[in-house]
C-alpha cells in the first residue's frame, strides 16, 4: 500500500527566504506527482504536476523535482512571502490500474508553512 | 477560469439523518471524484465516478453511501445514516481525461460536514 509522507509537518521562516519541502513515498511505481496548496478552510489548488518520466517541473517561484527510484520529491519556493503561508500537500497517482485509477491520488499529511513578514 | 463548485460550505446535522452534498464539475469534465478530509488527517480518496457509474471506491465508501449524476451537470454524494465518525471535508474533484498530464484534478473548495 502507498504511504506518503511529508517532512517537516511545519516550517516558520521569515520573509524572503528560499526554502524546501519534502516528500516522500513507499512505492516507486508511480504515474505522476502532484503537489497542491491549501488554504485555511478552502480547497486544494494543483501547484505543479511531475510525470514519473520527468525530473522537475517550475512554475514561477516554485520549483519541484522527483527522483522516482528513491521515492522522493522536493518543492521549492524561492524568495517566500507571506501569501505563501498555507498547507502544502503532495499526492502521488499509482500506475495504470487502469481507468479513473488515473484520478485517484494518496496524499501526504501536508506540510504547514508560515512566512513571516 | 472554469472552478469545481461545492454546496453547501457547511452543513450541521444530526446523527442518523441523511446528508447530500452537491457538485458541479468543470462542465467538460468526463471523471469525477470525491475525496474526504477528516480534520487534522490526510485527504482520502473515496469513489470515483465515469459514465454515469462507479469505477473504483475505498473501503471508507460502504453502504451507507452513494454517489449519482441525475442531470448531467450536478454530481452529488449521499450519506444515508450519518455517523459521527462521518465529520469531516468533503471535496469534489474533476478531471478532463484519464492520461493526459496536462488535466490535473481541480477540486472544490469542499463541504464542511459536522455531524452531532
Amino acid at each position: 500500500k502507498q504511504e506518503v509522507t511529508q517532512i517537516p509537518a511545519a516550517l516558520s521562516v521569515p520573509e524572503g527566504e528560499n526554502l524546501v519541502l519534502n516528500c516522500s513515498f513507499t512505492d516507486s511505481a508511480i504515474y505522476n506527482l502532484q503537489w497542491f496548496r491549501q488554504d485555511p478552510g478552502k480547497g486544494l489548488t494543483s501547484l505543479l504536476l511531475i510525470q514519473s518520466s520527468q525530473r522537475e517541473q517550475t512554475s514561477g517561484r516554485l520549483n519541484a523535482s522527483l527522483d522516482k527510484s528513491s521515492g522522493r520529491s522536493t518543492l521549492y519556493i524561492a524568495a517566500s512571502q507571506p501569501g505563501d503561508s498555507a498547507t502544502y500537500l503532495c499526492a502521488v497517482v499509482p500506475v495504470g490500474a487502469g481507468g479513473t485509477s488515473y484520478g485517484k491520488l494518496t496524499f501526504g499529511q501536508g506540510t504547514i508553512l508560515t512566512v513571516h513578514p | 477560469e472554469p472552478e469545481v463548485t461545492q454546496t453547501p460550505s457547511h452543513q450541521v446535522t444530526q446523527m442518523g439523518q441523511e446528508v447530500i452534498l452537491r457538485c458541479v464539475p468543470i462542465s467538460n469534465h468526463l471523471y469525477f471524484y470525491w475525496y474526504r478530509q477528516i480534520l487534522g488527517q490526510k485527504v482520502e480518496f473515496l469513489v470515483s465516478f465515469y459514465n454515469n457509474e462507479i469505477s473504483e471506491k475505498s473501503e471508507i465508501f460502504d453502504d451507507q453511501f452513494s454517489v449519482e449524476r441525475p442531470d448531467g451537470s450536478n454530481f452529488t454524494l449521499k450519506i444515508r445514516s450519518t455517523k459521527l465518525e462521518d465529520s469531516a471535508m468533503y471535496f469534489c474533484a474533476s478531471k478532463l481525461a484519464i492520461r493526459s498530464g496536462a488535466n490535473v484534478l481541480t477540486f472544490g473548495a469542499g463541504s464542511r460536514l459536522t455531524v452531532l
